[in-house]
């Protein structure tokens, strides 16, 4: 079946710094990618869809020039977190869904973040 | 935008007896409903899903009913045990694109 792949699955940064995490997409193209994250006890919250060649959509309340989303090529998304501050820390996680609309949607492992 | 909303939070029940929860949505153009069972730090799994031109799903002890006209959809498991307890979320989407996720409901099954 199809597969999402997402790195790191931990990282652990200092506070100012930037973090980039990677979604693939290993057996399928996918033209959209979505990021979602999840703080400890609470729902996935989706933050921005990742358009290939073209720029993210963000969802209301998400700062996209804190959350760059690069979609550069059909099988990778990357999502760097800029100035990483501890509130940043949670649990982000990526989906594809293979030949568009209609059909299944895959997630990654997800990425736990840690700002220190 | 779409509104996800789901009840209970918290669910205990005996091993062996059912277990229901609830999800209503917002947006009438929604046409997709999955149901995730997430471990702790682990990507959300899915366990069964609805689309709209269909009313009931059933597998083994999982089925899930939609009602479009209320804007509401359910889980039901069946005869449960304890490794069911987990953390279960709805969702809604238009055509398997973006999820809007519930709030979640904590599942507990005591032997």
């Amino acid at each position: 079946g199809a597969v999402v792949s997402q790195h790191p699955s931990r990282v652990i940064c200092k506070s100012g710094t930037s973090v980039k995490i990677e979604c693939r997409s290993l057996d399928f193209q996918a033209t959209t990618m979505f990021w979602y994250r999840q703080f400890p006890k609470k729902s996935l919250m989706l933050m921005a869809t990742s358009n290939e060649g073209s720029k993210a959509t963000y969802e209301q309340g998400v700062e996209k020039d804190k959350f760059l989303i690069n979609h550069a090529s059909l099988t990778l998304s990357t999502l760097t977190v800029t100035s990483a501050h501890p509130e940043d820390s949670s649990f982000y996680i990526c989906s594809a869904n293979p030949r568009g609309p209609g059909n299944t949607i895959y997630f990654g492992e997800g990425s736990w973040l840690t700002v220190v | 935008g779409e509104n996800v909303e789901q009840h209970p939070s918290t669910l205990s029940v005996q091993e062996g007896d059912s277990a229901v929860i609830k999800c209503t949505y917002s947006d009438s153009a929604s046409n997709y409903f999955p149901w995730y069972k997430q471990e702790l730090g682990k990507r959300p799994q899915l366990i069964i899903d609805i689309r709209s031109n269909v009313g009931e799903k059933k597998d083994q002890r999982i089925a899930v009913t939609l009602n479009k006209t209320a804007k509401h959809f359910s889980l039901h498991i069946t005869e449960t045990q304890p490794e069911d307890s987990a953390v279960y979320f709805c969702a809604a989407s238009k055509n398997t694109d973006k999820l809007i996720f519930g709030t979640g409901t904590r599942l507990q099954v005591f032997p």
